[in-house]
């Protein structure tokens, strides 16, 4: 069985802080995705990589795939209100199969 | 351009009777998914279609649940009888062709089964 984890599985935080959001598995996979879920609302994604060691900036957002292509980062820098939510990574294992992580909850306290 | 589009947004019913979630794909799609959420266990896949056809059906937790795509436009998610585990945020997600494509969710079902 292939798994996802996600930590931290809670994040309350002031803002301004910065945070990082990790992903880890045991398995390769051939991209890895991250979705942000907002309450009463799907997810949406946010970013997708695919090379190991790639690296992907969405202005305050900075993503890394892992070498071996088994985990990823999330890394926010002086996080706002706005970007509380849920966190999710997706493991693409093959051309449609799609795992998807606990998901980390985000709290920004203004 | 219109996303996913699911109905209904909420269905409250007693046990035993049978719920029917509808999805709507984007025109163009060809990989359809139905997820469920719940607190516990996260987002589960529960089935996926690939050109109408079911590809992979191992999510789906018994034989209460079925899930059809008559066409390439339509897709509904059965549970006949419904019991109050059942009860949760049911996502349908659609993707276009091609490897690594990003899935596009409706804003999904709230079931409770009472």
């Amino acid at each position: 069985t292939q798994l996802l984890e996600q930590s931290p599985q809670f994040l309350s935080i002031q803002e301004g802080e910065n945070l990082t959001v990790y992903c880890n598995s045991s398995s390769v996979f051939s991209s890895l995705q991250w979705y942000r879920q907002e309450p009463g609302e799907g997810p949406v994604l946010l970013v997708t990589v695919v090379t190991g060691g790639e690296v992907k900036k969405l202005k305050r957002l900075t993503f890394q795939f892992g070498d071996a292509r088994k985990d990823s980062s999330l890394h926010i820098t002086a996080a706002q209100p706005g970007d509380t939510g849920l966190y999710l990574c997706a493991g693409v294992l093959s051309y449609d199969k799609v795992i998807f992580g606990p998901g980390t909850s985000l709290s920004v306290i203004p | 351009d219109a996303g996913v589009i699911q109905s209904p947004r909420h269905e409250v019913t007693e046990m035993g009777q049978e719920v029917t979630l509808r999805c709507k794909p984007i025109s163009g799609h060809n990989s359809l998914f139905w997820y469920r959420q719940t607190m516990m266990r996260g987002l589960e896949l529960l089935i996926y279609f690939n050109n109408n056809v079911p590809i992979d059906d191992s999510g789906m937790p018994e034989d209460r649940f079925s899930a059809k795509m008559p066409n390439a436009s339509f897709s509904t998610l059965k549970i006949q009888p419904s019991e109050p585990r059942d009860s949760a945020v049911y996502f349908c997600a659609s993707s276009s062709p091609g490897g690594n494509q990003p899935q596009h969710f409706g804003d999904g079902t709230r079931l409770s089964i009472l």
